[in-house]
């Protein structure tokens, strides 16, 4: 069966600091991949998304970005963390951009 | 392009009461529509899904949703609130390799 992990779970960095989440999925291949930020009582808002290795398409001009350095791998990063990067991140997959499949998330706090 | 709205940012139900969380979409071609649900601090769970099936579509947890063409709706029911469903509830539309979330529904149970 397929699952997804993230990491960490619980993040505080500095602002100004960079940032490396990590996300991967075990049991399929080829996946469409995605990264969401959760804000403080506000909805899901997709960040990025890739269909395929180094294929990475922006939905939000910020100060993130993303890249798939292999098939089952998608990293979220930071050069510079701004207070408003605080957030929830969910990392999701899904075939063929139908049903996506939620990973546990990671909790980030930027002070 | 496919989009879907949530009337009621926050709804609340006795225990025991009928759970009735709002959905409406646009979309230009058939839809596919899902509902999620998020507790707190977790990723997001598929509820259900309609892919142009049976109208009626019976998820977990006691949920169901009908889709309405005419109305283009997709409600989420369940006859009976359980405390175990206070959570935040997300419906969403297929996109071109993505969903388009809704804003998410915050349901409260009351003892």
């Amino acid at each position: 069966s397929q699952t997804i992990h993230q990491w960490p779970a619980t993040l505080v960095q500095p602002v100004g600091s960079p940032l490396s989440l990590e996300c991967t999925v075990e049991g399929t291949s080829n996946p469409n991949l995605y990264w969401y930020r959760q804000a403080a009582g506000r909805g899901l808002q997709l960040l990025f998304y890739s269909v395929g290795i180094g294929q990475i398409s922006s939905e939000v001009p910020q100060n993130l970005s993303a890249s798939r350095p292999q098939d089952r791998q998608f990293i979220l990063s930071s050069k510079k963390l701004l207070l408003s990067d605080s957030g929830f991140y969910l990392c999701a997959w899904s075939v063929v951009g139908e049903t996506q499949y939620f990973g546990p998330g990671t909790r980030l706090l930027v002070l | 392009a496919q989009s879907v709205t949530q009337l009621g940012s926050h709804v609340s139900v006795s225990e025991g009461a009928l759970v009735l969380l709002r959905c409406n979409y646009s979309s230009s071609v058939p839809p596919y529509l899902f509902w999620y649900v998020q507790y707190p601090n977790q990723g997001l769970q598929l509820l259900l899904k309609y892919t142009s099936a049976a109208t009626l579509v019976k998820g977990i947890n006691g949920f169901e949703a009908e889709f309405k063409k005419s109305e283009t709706s997709f409600h989420l029911t369940k006859p009976s609130a359980h405390m175990s469903d206070a959570a935040e509830y997300f419906c969403a539309v297929k996109g071109a390799q993505k969903l388009v979330f809704g804003q998410g529904t915050r349901l409260t149970i009351n003892p």
